[in-house]
């Protein structure tokens, strides 16, 4: 069975601040990696996909571990903006197969 | 980014009424396209996989025959929720990838369409 965990939050964080999440997955055979933002009762956008070698983009930073499987996305200098429900989302092959989402981690960003 | 369109955004129907969602790839096309759903407060879950010209594919517990997926060309698929009742009440929402099917491709959604059976 396919499962990828995250912690749902809610995570308050002040503006300004550094905040981290992490989403184990349990698939060994999983291939791709990414981080999607959903803000309430919208589509998931993509925020980036994830590589082994870790990947930068602004203020975002996303790594993997695939000994520990389990992914990781740093925000820093968090903005009131970035406040939304972060969903990490694993694949097993390629893009003929479907997207298994985590149950999203909450972030407030707080004035 | 590639453009994927669904309709309707909302849709409120009565207790039993059958209901279509269109997904459509508007710049490219999609041999395949994902249906997901999404519960208040829970994971998008996917229901299933749809193949251009051939059946789909269902994820275990999601009835083939009350969730009805035609993806007759390229470029739309539709997820018809069949003889609906309120437990099917969610958030369903579509998406389709502009690539061969590699490793690392990136899906695009749809806006999703908010379900409230009466």
């Amino acid at each position: 069975r396919k499962e990828v965990e995250q912690d749902p939050g809610p995570f308050n964080v002040p503006e300004g601040a550094t905040v981290a999440f992490n989403c184990t997955y349990s698939n060994s055979a999983s291939q791709s990696f990414f981080w999607y933002r959903q803000d309430c009762r919208k589509e998931p956008k993509l925020l980036m996909s994830v590589y082994s070698s870790g990947n930068e983009d602004g203020r975002f930073t996303a790594q993997l571990n695939r000994a520990s499987q389990y992914i990781s996305l740093l925000i820093r200098d968090s903005k009131l903006s970035d406040s939304a429900t972060y969903l990490c989302a694993v694949q097993e092959g390629g893009g003929a197969d479907g997207l298994t989402f985590g149950k999203g981690t909450h972030l407030i960003i707080q004035p | 980014g590639a453009v994927v369109s669904q309709h309707p955004s909302r849709v409120i129907c009565k207790s039993g009424t059958s209901v279509k969602i269109e997904c459509r790839s508007l710049d490219f096309q999609a041999t395949t396209m994902f249906w997901y759903r999404q519960f208040p407060k829970k994971s998008l879950m996917l229901m299933a996989t749809s193949n251009e010209g051939s059946k789909a594919t269902y994820e275990q517990g999601v009835e083939k025959d009350k969730f009805l997926i035609n993806h007759a060309s390229l470029t739309l698929s539709t997820l018809t929720v069949t003889s609906a009742h309120p437990e099917d009440s969610s958030f369903y929402i579509c998406s389709a990838s502009p690539g061969t099917g590699g490793p690392g491709e990136k899906l695009f959604f749809g806006s999703g369409t908010q379900l409230s059976v009466l």
